[in-house]
């Protein structure tokens, strides 16, 4: 079946630093591919996406690309701020063809911590 | 459009007890699921409908959870006779026909069993 892997945090990092999450997936066919952010005390919101090879899902300064080579779909900042403390998961949901296609799959979720 | 709901935000039950959640979507979604996420792990798909259909149930809902979305409108997820390992955090999210795979979720529902 699908499965999404997030490299393990917590991850700690000063204000202003250059932020990388690892996510690789395992699924058949083409997946659309997702982040998405969970800040304290809220509820999850999609932060970007990506639904074919090589696009790359932009958004408040964070990037992805969806490499299909290497079944990846790392998440990058150049330069994170003390807002960006939240838990990070990466998604997926099976291609439109499929019966798991609007279902995510998510991985475990990474914890950032930017220091001012 | 005010996201998606729900109700109540927290609620704290004893063992054997029954408990209701309710899931307002946004309005034109006609697509609405249900996860459970627990301490330190991601979501975990529990189910879907389509309007008022329920398309999809995962071997995690057990026979003592209950989902229903009568109108293709709001939603209830039912847990009778808790168990403390049901305590989790049950999130409910919708979509659009149009962008099925893009799911809007609510601040989701805190269950203790105790």
């Amino acid at each position: 079946g699908d499965s999404v892997t997030q490299m393990e945090g917590p991850v700690t990092l000063s204000e202003e630093a250059f932020l990388t999450i690892n996510c690789t997936y395992t699924a058949t066919g083409y997946p659309s591919l997702f982040w998405y952010v969970q800040y304290p005390g809220e509820g999850l919101q999609l932060l970007l996406k990506a639904t074919k090879a090589d696009d790359k899902g932009s958004n408040k300064g964070f990037e992805a690309t969806y490499r299909k080579e290497t079944t990846s779909f790392h998440l990058e900042k150049g330069s994170v701020q003390v807002s960006d403390s939240a838990v990070y998961f990466c998604a997926l949901s099976g291609d439109a063809g499929g019966t798991s296609y609007g279902k995510l799959t998510f991985g475990q979720g990474t914890i950032l911590t930017v220091h001012p | 459009d005010t996201g998606v709901s729900q109700d109540p935000r927290h609620k704290i039950t004893k063992r054997g007890q029954n408990v209701t959640f309710r899931c307002d979507p946004i309005s034109e979604h006609n697509r609405l699921y249900w996860y459970r996420q627990t301490l330190g792990q991601g979501p975990e798909f529990l189910t879907y409908f389509q309007n008022e259909a329920q398309l999809e149930k995962s071997r995690l809902l057990s026979d003592r959870f209950s989902a229903e979305r009568p109108k293709g409108s709001f939603s209830t997820l039912e847990i009778q006779r808790t168990e403390q390992g049901d305590s989790a955090m049950y999130l409910c999210a919708s979509s659009s026909f149009i962008a099925a795979n893009v799911l809007t979720f609510g601040a989701g529902s805190r269950l203790t069993v105790l």
